[in-house]
């Protein structure tokens, strides 16, 4: 019963440094979503997706690109990482969408830009 | 746009007393979800329920309740003789309807519960 799975779970980067968060599911969900979780700001959607190869902005998009070439995997990218993305990243996938059905969420992955 | 509230950013209380989360929305459709989800200290967030905007009826499962009231536009949601496994965040969130639908969550409440 794997569910959400993201990867790494910790990093530490460097101002400027890029990386990749991956983010794989296999209940064979159509939405797939990315959100950052800061002290006192609650989650904020960053992209999400309403399918293969789709992707939309969130709330607070700006310095992440996302890729949706599969399915079951949602890539969230940080071209240039800047101490302000340090966070804890959520990523979280549905069948039809909130309304419908719950979210399922992964453990989160801990960033720290230096 | 919306928007969700939770004015309480820390609660701490005794094992068995009961506590009430609150939750305070604004939104302009008028067809609705709310919701609301738990975060352990493992981190993982987890879905407890979700109610319609046509559905005030209130809601009870086991120790958690929620109080559905539109006209104060609020989700309240309390545990009843609560216990330490209920220390967590706890998030109100709201969506409304249609293909892009997705989630604005509130800041949370951090609940302590002490033996």
């Amino acid at each position: 019963n794997a569910g959400v799975t993201q990867t790494p779970k910790f990093r530490v980067l460097k101002t400027g440094q890029s990386m990749t968060l991956l983010c794989a599911q296999d209940m064979n969900h159509e939405y797939m979503y990315w959100y950052r979780q800061d002290p006192g700001m609650g989650l904020r959607l960053i992209h999400y997706s309403v399918g293969e190869g789709t992707t939309a902005k969130g709330e607070v998009p700006d310095g992440y690109n996302v890729s949706r070439l599969k399915k079951q995997n949602f890539l969230l990218g940080l071209e240039s990482a800047a101490p302000s993305q340090t966070s804890v990243y959520f990523c979280a996938s549905s069948y039809f969408g909130p309304v419908v059905g719950e979210l399922f969420f992964g453990e989160g992955s801990r960033l720290t830009v230096l | 746009a919306q928007k969700v509230t939770q004015a309480q950013t820390e609660i701490s209380v005794v094992e068995k007393e009961d506590v009430t989360l609150d939750c305070v929305y604004e939104t302009r459709d008028t067809t609705y979800y709310l919701f609301w989800y738990k975060q352990p200290p493992s981190g993982e967030l987890v879905f407890l329920i979700r109610r319609n905007s046509f559905d005030e009826q209130n809601e009870i499962s086991g120790r958690y309740s929620w109080n559905f009231q539109k006209s104060t536009s609020s989700f309240n949601f309390t545990i009843t003789a609560s216990q330490v496994v209920d220390s967590a965040v706890y998030f109100c969130a709201l969506s409304y309807t249609g293909a892009n639908s997705k989630l604005t969550f509130g800041k949370g409440i951090t609940l302590s519960v002490r033996p």
